[in-house]
């Protein structure tokens, strides 16, 4: 049990267009959705945590209006890279995790691999 | 000072040896302590969380954890190939996860 998928794996896209991401919790509800962001032999970096039906906190040094989450629904939340540059180009990962979840642990999808050309 | 520090390695050991990897943090208020294997170019799988001092043991794998001296290490016995992977330790407390920036384990066969 505990499955999170996402949606695309790897997605290239042109500067300046926007890419959206999904993730899914497959098995469960999930009262918290998590996005990391990873580049090339570094760790995993926390960009935001989002609620289902309230605004996502976004961590110090992410822009948010240029990084959307949205987390509109106990099994779904997307991010969606606005004018993607080449800076933007890393691995995208999402966990969640629910309430009653002892330990905070977090369940994490496949990653999206994001190349902005 | 970094959240949560990991030396970045190589790590080799040979197989069939016990690997040692370890990891401290800077936050006294951290209460669980994860340890996560990531293949290259993969998401990260959970090995095994602890939150009490002392030992938990779970198959080849051990996890340490020293309160007083913010200290977790994750001990992985009879070592595979398949175990080459880079290691992450993830703290939480009063936030979300908190990563170290992981140490890569190479099995030599």
């Amino acid at each position: 049990g505990a499955v999170v998928s996402q949606h695309p794996s790897r997605v290239i896209c042109k500067s300046g267009t926007s890419v959206k991401i999904e993730c899914r919790s497959l098995d469960f509800q999930a009262t918290t959705m998590f996005w990391y962001r990873q580049f090339p032999k570094q760790s995993l970096m926390l960009m935001a945590t989002s609620n289902e039906g309230s605004k996502a906190t976004y961590e110090q040094g992410v822009e948010k209006d240029k990084f959307l989450i949205n987390h509109a629904s106990l099994t779904l939340s997307t991010l969606t890279v606005t004018s993607a540059h080449p800076e933007d180009s890393s691995f995208y990962i999402c966990s969640a995790s629910w309430e009653s979840r002892p330990d905070n642990e977090q369940f994490f999808g496949p990653g999206t691999r994001l190349t902005v050309l | 000072q970094k959240e949560v520090e990991q030396n970045s390695g190589p790590l080799s050991v040979p197989e069939g040896a016990i690997a040692s990897l370890n990891c401290t943090y800077s936050d006294r208020g951290s209460q669980s302590f994860f340890w996560y294997r990531q293949y290259s170019g993969k998401s990260p799988e959970l090995i095994m969380f602890i939150y009490s001092n002392g030992d938990k043991e779970d198959g080849r794998f051990t996890a340490q954890l020293n309160k007083a001296s913010q200290y977790v290490s994750l001990l992985i016995r009879d070592s595979q190939p398949s175990d080459s992977a880079t290691y992450l330790c993830a703290v939480t407390g009063r936030r979300a996860l908190t990563f170290g920036s992981g140490t890569r384990l190479q099995v030599q066969p």
